[in-house]
């Protein structure tokens, strides 16, 4: 059982819609990554929040939009999206952000599952 | 540059040992990573390994490492139907600093009964 949550576990939107994605995770992780996982190919982060602030932005289009709430909590909205944007989308947390040789290994959720129509 | 390959299939049969391979390319890496992907499901973490070790057991897990080589292994001792995965090897580079994993295309692992 994952201990990172994400919610909804599918979700079919229209291109003009606007939903929101969201994750949870109670072990106290200071840091918090949004992948982005097509099919019969490797996770490629999006975004990472350390200490609730946004780090990184890995060249995301702006129709994609991370907040990160609080410690727990990490959500990505979604506006206009595209059909090539249809992937299963991760999130996962580490105990603190990388930092040198420091060991961060990352928990991932179990995702939501995105279509574009 | 950061590149990390590995083979796209592996099939066995249920009770032999399963050895998954994975090249990188930074010498500089720090820790790597086995994760297993369930059809469906996220990513689990399996083990991890700092580059300082050579070996390192966790149950039917060995994680083999040639820091010379670049060649990391995964092996599953008596592997079952269960084990049925995508396995993906990931590196840390101190690079990045970033929090960014550099996967590898994950190796399909079929075990027959």
């Amino acid at each position: 059982d994952t201990e990172v949550t994400q919610t909804p576990k599918h979700l079919v939107m229209g291109m003009t819609n606007k939903k929101s994605l969201k994750c949870e995770q109670h072990m106290g992780h200071r840091a918090m990554y949004w992948y982005k996982q097509k099919a019969k190919k490797p996770p490629e982060l999006m975004f990472v929040y350390s200490y609730e602030k946004l780090s990184i932005n890995e060249s995301v289009p702006s129709r994609f939009s991370p907040e990160c709430p609080n410690s727990s909590l990490l959500n990505l909205h979604l506006h206009a999206l595209q059909p090539e944007d249809s992937a299963l989308y991760l999130c996962a947390s580490s105990q603190d952000p990388p930092i040198g040789v420091s060991n961060q290994p990352q928990h991932f959720g179990d995702g939501t599952r995105l279509s574009i129509l | 540059g950061e590149d990390v390959e590995q083979s796209l299939f592996l099939s066995v049969r249920e009770g032999d040992s399963s050895v998954i391979n994975c090249t990188y390319t930074d010498s500089s890496s720090t820790y790597l990573y086995w994760y297993k992907q369930e059809p469906g499901a996220g990513l689990q973490l399996l083990t991890y390994i700092f580059s300082n070790m050579d070996m390192k057991q966790d149950q039917r897990l060995t994680v083999l490492l040639n820091k010379k080589d670049k060649h990391l292994s995964l092996r599953i001792a008596d592997t079952q139907t269960g084990d049925s995965a995508i396995y993906f090897c990931a590196e840390m580079a101190p690079r990045s600093n970033t929090g960014k994993l550099i996967f590898g295309q994950g190796t399909t692992l079929q075990v027959k009964p």
